[in-house]
């Protein structure tokens, strides 16, 4: 059975980091591609970061508002997958889900986990 | 960047009613057009990709139509499972969704 665990939201003040973590199991992580999508309270779905697998260079891309902000990085040895969000700010606030990018779809979601931005 | 825009934004119909989602994309992105489900509390749950495949274990009353430009969702017989908020996503260049269309009880 695919899972998809995050963890690491928490209240953080405007400025500050948190570092989000997903771990992967029941599927070869190291062999796909990994998004991470964020939903502010009441809103709508919003890309965030993207990573290809090893075999395509492991680049990423990264949405407009948190381009130079955020780094998505990921361990295939622990089948990890990672959000370093920095200069955090309140529009950040949402929840983060991380997925597994399959063709280019979201197959999978894990939970979310929820990240505040408040001073 | 490709804008995707849902119509309605909410819709109210009953049990055992037909139901269409409407997503339009800002230019063409061919059939790279995913639906998702999402109730409440919950994650997102993909339903189609490629714009008309059906996922596996998804009903047959859901079904996705369109290419180019615009795009539809219909559920046929509206179960009470099926009260929920639907997206529609592109990913001909990255990745956009729609602002999601609440399906609600009449």
């Amino acid at each position: 059975e695919v899972q998809l665990v995050e963890s690491g939201g928490d209240l953080a003040k405007p400025g500050e980091s948190l570092r989000l973590s997903c771990a992967a199991s029941g599927f070869l992580f190291r062999t796909v591609w990994m998004n991470w999508v964020r939903q502010a309270p009441g809103k709508g779905l919003e890309w965030v970061a993207h990573i290809k697998k090893e075999s395509d260079g492991m680049t990423t891309d990264y949405a407009a508002p948190v381009k130079g902000r955020f780094i998505i990085s990921r361990d295939d040895s622990k089948n990890m997958l990672y959000l370093q969000m920095n200069g955090l700010k309140a529009e950040d606030t949402a929840v983060y889900y991380c997925t597994w990018n399959y063709y280019g779809w979201e197959k999978n979601w894990g939970q979310g986990t929820l990240v505040t931005v408040s001073s | 960047d490709i804008q995707m825009t849902q119509s309605p934004s909410t819709l109210s119909a009953s049990v055992g009613d037909r139901v269409t989602i409407t997503c339009r994309a800002s230019q063409s992105i061919s059939n790279r057009l995913a639906w998702y489900q999402q109730k409440p509390g919950k994650a997102p749950e993909l339903l189609i990709s490629q714009a008309s495949t059906l996922q596996s274990g998804v009903p047959s009353r859901f079904s996705g139509s369109g290419t180019g430009t615009e795009f539809t969702l219909t559920i046929t017989s509206l179960q009470p499972d099926d009260f929920a908020t639907y997206f529609c996503q592109q990913y001909n260049t990255y990745w956009t969704f729609g602002q999601g269309t609440k399906v609600e009880i009449k």
